[in-house]
């Protein structure tokens, strides 16, 4: 059973600050890792996704991945009031089939 | 572009009666559809997985006899919440694919309120 964990629980950023925010998962076989971004009434939406080791930017935004310790991230640079929102990390497993299993969240506010 | 239409957005039932609500996919074919609830305490539980071509899959604490799902076709999906008591309460969040390995898209949920 996967188990995916996201930390911090909550974050409050100045504007143009990083903003780091974590993901651990349990099933060292996992694949596939996303980054889902939810503004307050809105849908969850995919923000970025990386299947290897390693990192992957878009803009401002940057994933890191290390399957060997189990663990990726996401950092925001520049970060704006826009960027406020919950974020999700969703971790597919090998043997789980099209399951993807999401963290808790960790909700950021990034203030002007 | 590939949007997930969810209905209705909000719901309010008595405790122990049912309500169903609709997942519908525009733009894509939707061979998976996930159910999962955001509650406060517990953001983001999986409820049950449906792919085109194979069982239903429910996770752990949840059954088919409480959440019977149908994924009739490539874009429409339901499920019924039976006999809703308070700790039913949440936003409930349908998330479609189309292809293996792709973007999940999600609709904005419909948000289940039991008095």
């Amino acid at each position: 059973q996967q188990n995916v964990q996201q930390s911090p629980e909550s974050l409050i950023v100045p504007e143009g600050a990083r903003t780091s925010l974590n993901c651990t998962f349990s099933d060292s076989a996992s694949q596939y890792f996303w980054w889902y971004r939810q503004h307050s009434g809105k849908a969850p939406k995919a923000l970025m996704s990386i299947f290897s080791n390693g990192e992957k930017e878009e803009g401002r935004f940057t994933i890191h991945l290390n399957k060997a310790s189990l663990h990726f991230s996401l950092h925001i640079r520049d970060s704006q009031p826009s960027d406020s929102a919950l974020y999700l990390c969703a971790v597919r497993g090998y043997s789980a089939g099209n399951k993807l299993t999401f963290g808790i969240g960790t909700r950021v506010l990034v203030r002007p | 572009g590939a949007l997930v239409y969810q209905y209705p957005r909000r719901t309010i039932c008595k405790s122990g009666t049912s309500m169903r609500m609709e997942c519908q996919a525009v733009g894509f074919q939707a061979t998976s559809v996930a159910w999962y609830r955001q509650s406060p305490q517990k953001t983001f539980e999986l409820i049950a997985l449906s792919t085109v071509n194979s069982a239903i899959k429910y996770e752990q604490n949840f059954t088919q006899e409480k959440f019977p799902i149908s994924h009739p076709n490539l874009s429409f999906s339901s499920m019924t919440v039976l006999n809703a008591y308070l700790e039913d309460r949440g936003l409930y969040l349908c998330g479609a694919r189309g292809q293996a390995n792709t973007e999940v898209f999600f609709g904005k949920g419909t948000r289940l309120t039991v008095v």
